[in-house]
C-alpha cells in the first residue's frame, strides 16, 4: 500500500546543531508540506512544494529549509535549531489542489 | 486572507451523549472545508470534507458537518459518542494552491 513515512520519529538535540527530518511517500503526489504542531495553535504550515525543484515559504518558515529532488522525498533542515522548535512536525502529501492531505506519523523534536 | 477558528478548545462529554464541535472559517474564494481527527500519538486522517453539492456530509463512522455559507461555519455535530470518539479534532479551509489552513483545534474527551 502507498503510504508517507517520517524519520526519525523522536530525536533530541542541543541548540545550534543542525537537524534534518526526513518524509518520504510512495503515492507519487506532486504536493508536500511541513507543518508543525505547537499546543493552542493547530498545526502551522512551514514549507511547501508542488513538485521537483519548486519549494515555497509558509507562515512559519523562519530557520527551516526544504529541498525536492524527487517527487517522493521533501526533507526539512533546521540550520541552527533553537528551544523555540521544540515541536512535533508533521509531513503530509496531496495529489492535486484539492485540499485532502495524507499525513505521516510526525516526528517528535526536543531541543535542549 | 483565510483563517478557521474552532470556538472550543475542549469538549468533555459522556458516552452515548450528542456532541457539536464549533468551527468558523473566513474565506474569501471559493470554499473547500475539512474535518481531520488525530487519535494520540498519531498523525491526522480525514474524516470529513465539504467540496460542493449538499451542505451536509457524513462520515463513515457517524460524524456529521455543515456547510451553512451565510452564518460561515462547518459545525462536526454526533448524535451519541463512544469512548473511542476521544481525539483531537481539526477543522481546515483550503487555501490557495492546495495548502490547508488549520484552526487550534478541538480535544473532545469521552467520559463512560
Amino acid at each position: 500500500d502507498a503510504e508517507i513515512t517520517q524519520s526519525p520519529r523522536h530525536k533530541i538535540t542541543e541548540t545550534g546543531r543542525q537537524v534534518t527530518l526526513a518524509c518520504h511517500q510512495t503515492w507519487n503526489h506532486n504536493n508536500m508540506f511541513w507543518y508543525r504542531q505547537d499546543l493552542g495553535h493547530g498545526l502551522r504550515l512551514i514549507h511547501y512544494s508542488y513538485g521537483v525543484q519548486d519549494t515555497n515559504k509558509g507562515e512559519v518558515s523562519d530557520g527551516y529549509s526544504v529541498s525536492r529532488s524527487n517527487t517522493e522525498d521533501l526533507p526539512l533542515t533546521l540550520e541552527s535549531a533553537a528551544s523555540s522548535q521544540t515541536s512535533v512536525y508533521f509531513c503530509a502529501s496531496s495529489p492535486v489542489n484539492t485540499g485532502e492531505l495524507f499525513f505521516g506519523e510526525g516526528s517528535r523534536l526536543t531541543v535542549l | 486572507a483565510q483563517s478557521v477558528t474552532q470556538l472550543d478548545s475542549q469538549v468533555p462529554v459522556f458516552e452515548e451523549a450528542p456532541v457539536e464541535l464549533r468551527c468558523n472559517y473566513s474565506s474569501s474564494v471559493s470554499v473547500y472545508l475539512f474535518w481531520y481527527v488525530q487519535y494520540p500519538n498519531q498523525g491526522l486522517q480525514l474524516l470529513l470534507k465539504y467540496l460542493s453539492g449538499s451542505t451536509l456530509v457524513e462520515s463513515i463512522n457517524g460524524f456529521e458537518a455543515e456547510f451553512n455559507k451565510s452564518q460561515t461555519s462547518f459545525h462536526l455535530r454526533k448524535p451519541s459518542v463512544h469512548i473511542s470518539d476521544t481525539a483531537e479534532y481539526f477543522c481546515a479551509v483550503k487555501g490557495k494552491g492546495g495548502k490547508l489552513i488549520f484552526g487550534q483545534g478541538t480535544e473532545l474527551s469521552v467520559k463512560p
